[in-house]
């Protein structure tokens, strides 16, 4: 069984642009999570989305955006990237919303120069 | 604002020990919480659970003790192999939030033969 794919694993961008990741959870995942992880602030929740709606939405700006489609599979769009954008974007899966194992993916490296 | 933060940044023990990760967290009304293990490139991976109505729950060489009194939480792993090398991190969930985790810094374990 696949795990959760994200794409790209690596893009650098610089400030301003904008920026779309991509995440595809494991067959059957009906919920899909993501994290923003960096040195300094750890792993903090972005998003939850379950069922293509948006379940519960983390302390970031509106600059930060996600959605889900109707085969579960989700992306996140950074618009007017700053310098501290920079970080690894982590998706994860799960069957349900809420309790239970949380799978993730390996991440998507962003750099913002 | 509340958050969940581990005692220690790094430990060393050496190959055959036992290691254990400790782990405070603040919100009182969390009901469930979780530790991940997260190597260098990769994902967070799970590796245990415990509910608010448990004090301890045994997973293969790891146990996870919950001490609601003084909301502290520890990672105890038997026998550590240097495949147990990694960063840790606890998380806690608080009710109705979905999988908006709050994870910990995270306590970075490194085994030496």
């Amino acid at each position: 069984k696949a795990g959760v794919t994200q794409t790209p694993r690596y893009l650098i961008k610089t400030r301003g642009q904008q920026v779309t990741l991509s995440c595809s959870p494991i067959s059957g995942h009906r919920s899909v999570s993501w994290y923003q992880q960096t040195p300094g602030q750890g792993l903090q929740f972005l998003f939850e989305y379950f069922s293509e709606t948006q379940r519960n939405k983390g302390n970031f700006p509106g600059r930060f955006s996600g959605r889900q489609f109707s085969n579960s599979r989700s992306e996140m769009n950074v618009s007017t990237l700053e310098l501290g954008d920079s970080a690894l974007y982590l998706c994860a899966s799960s069957l349900a919303s809420g309790h239970g194992e949380l799978f993730f993916g390996e991440g998507s490296r962003l750099t913002v120069l | 604002g509340e958050s969940v933060g581990l005692h220690l940044p790094t430990l060393s023990v050496q190959e055959g020990d036992n290691s254990i990760i400790n782990c405070a967290y603040s919100n009182s009304a969390s009901d469930y919480f979780i530790w991940y293990k997260q190597e260098s490139g990769k994902g967070p991976q799970f590796i245990i659970d415990i509910r608010s109505n448990m004090d301890k729950r045994q997973g293969q060489r790891v146990t996870v003790l919950l001490n609601k009194t003084v909301k502290h939480l520890s990672l105890q792993i038997a026998a550590t192999q240097p495949g147990d090398s990694a960063v840790y991190f606890c998380a806690e969930n608080p009710p109705n939030s979905g999988y908006a985790l709050n994870f910990g810094k995270g306590t970075s374990l490194l085994v030496t033969p």
